[in-house]
């Protein structure tokens, strides 16, 4: 059973630059697509994207400019990257893995399992 | 961009049935999921394809998506089934959330 566990600095300086790390157990990262989705404290969900085994991406519009996504296969891992953040990007960052399926054509994706989520915040 | 829209709250008394609703435009189209979370921890998928259940997920969740509504049913709501609820949805390439249904079971 595929679980993940999410790593990375719980404190970050505005301007600078958020970087997390999610290591796959129990599954390998070459297949599936492996998610990112954030949470601020006390509100809902967000979802940041989608990385390919093969490198595709899907990307959250209002985040796309900022984030970057990569795969390291060979520590079966993969990694946020997040520039220039601001207070409002304080929040429980989640990895999950993702499936999908089709319908009317399109993929449709859903999220499971997850990671048990890292509280970054953004402050100096 | 497209919306998900869900009630704030919803209460039920122990032993009956639970409904929380997803609005989005043609969401139908869609596929919707929902997943569950309870205080201090990660969401857990209870629903996926519309109506599916994963593996270990109980019989008394379900779902349904027609026209511009999907629902998640809890049949015999048990106290331990109390929490946030998210429907989510997949368009235009993107994942979007709805705001969350808190499930208050009374």
């Amino acid at each position: 059973q595929v679980q993940l566990q999410e790593s990375g600095p719980g404190l970050v300086k505005p301007s600078e630059t958020l970087s997390l790390t999610c290591t796959v157990s129990g599954g390998s990262i070459s297949s599936h697509y492996w998610i990112w989705i954030r949470q601020p404290p006390g509100k809902g969900l967000e979802w940041i994207g989608n990385i390919y085994y093969t490198g595709s991406t899907y990307s959250n519009p209002s985040l796309k400019s900022r984030v970057t996504f990569s795969l390291d296969m060979s520590k079966n891992q993969f990694s946020l990257k997040m520039t220039s953040v601001t207070a409002a990007d304080t929040a429980v960052y989640y990895c999950a893995k993702g499936d999908w399926g089709y319908r009317r054509g399109s993929p449709q994706f859903w999220f499971d399992p997850w990671g048990q989520g890292t509280l970054v915040t953004v402050s100096s | 961009s497209y919306e998900l829209t869900q009630p704030p709250s919803v209460s039920v008394s122990p032993g009956q049935t639970a409904s929380i609703t997803c609005s989005g435009d043609k969401l139908g189209d869609k596929y919707a999921c929902w997943y569950q979370q309870k205080p201090g921890q990660s969401p857990l998928l209870v629903i996926y394809q519309d109506n599916k259940r994963p593996s270990g997920i109980p019989e008394r969740f379900s779902g349904s998506n027609s026209g511009d509504t999907a629902t998640l049913t809890i049949s015999g709501t048990q106290a331990m089934d109390e929490a946030d609820y998210y429907c989510q949805a997949w368009d235009s390439s993107t994942a979007v959330f709805g705001g969350g249904t808190k499930l208050t079971v009374l």
